[in-house]
């Protein structure tokens, strides 16, 4: 069984300031993709990086950037410039690579963004 | 505009009282899936589907029923809810269920009293 684990439960930062999230996963397969959601207070889940296991390049989507470090199954999301907007929850999640879709999320780190 | 529609959106009822909650996705999208989100346990996947009358076992599946008729539609039925059933609710959906984006509705805020 695959499990995901999200250490921090809530993170503050400063607008502008830089503030990482930590994510590790257990698991014995060598073909799965790796995603960050935010869940921002209107409760939409929201696609914020996703990243394939066989692919060495860190994923970025603008702000947002990953360091996935797969042998120590290590999966960090790094927010640059932080905004009012990106305060939320935040969950990471894995999908084995034939599973049908099925998401394993952590519990969640809850970001506030703070003047 | 691409979207998972769930309804409705905030649900209160009493122990035993029927219920369905409704998920509409306009993408064509074979694969859906429903998942319930609880503090500190983050979502966990109820029951998916991968395609028309193809259903099957998530991991939170008690208490819950499901059907797939329609390729656009994928209903969460709980036929007898009980106060442990109160949660938060999401539909999600994605093209094939293989390791790409998946869409989620806004949510089901529901309270079985």
């Amino acid at each position: 069984a695959q499990t995901v684990t999200q250490s921090q439960p809530e993170m503050s930062v400063q607008e502008a300031e830089t503030v990482t999230l930590s994510c590790t996963y257990d698991t014995s397969e060598s073909n799965y993709y790796l995603f960050w959601y935010k869940q921002p207070p209107s409760r939409q889940m929201i696609l914020v990086i996703r990243q394939e296991a066989y692919k060495q390049q860190n994923a970025t989507e603008n702000r947002f950037s990953v360091n996935f470090q797969k042998a120590a199954k290590s999966f960090s999301l790094k927010i640059s410039d932080s905004q009012l907007g990106d305060t939320a929850m935040y969950f990471c999640a894995f999908m084995k690579g034939a599973s049908w879709g099925k998401l394993q999320f952590g519990a969640g780190t809850q970001v506030v963004v703070t003047p | 505009e691409a979207q998972v529609t769930q309804n409705p959106r905030y649900l209160i009822t009493v122990t035993g009282k029927k219920l369905t909650v409704t998920c509409s996705q306009n993408m064509n999208h074979e694969y859906m899936s429903w998942y319930r989100q609880d503090p500190g346990l983050g979502l966990r996947q109820i029951y998916y589907s991968m395609n028309v009358e193809v259903t099957d076992k998530g991991d939170v599946p008690e208490g819950y029923k499901v059907s797939r008729k329609e390729k656009r539609n994928f209903p969460l039925i709980l036929e007898s809810p009980s106060p442990n059933q109160t949660s938060l609710y999401f539909c999600a959906s994605s093209f094939t269920g293989l390791g790409e984006k998946a869409f989620f509705g806004q949510g089901t805020r529901l309270t079985v009293v």
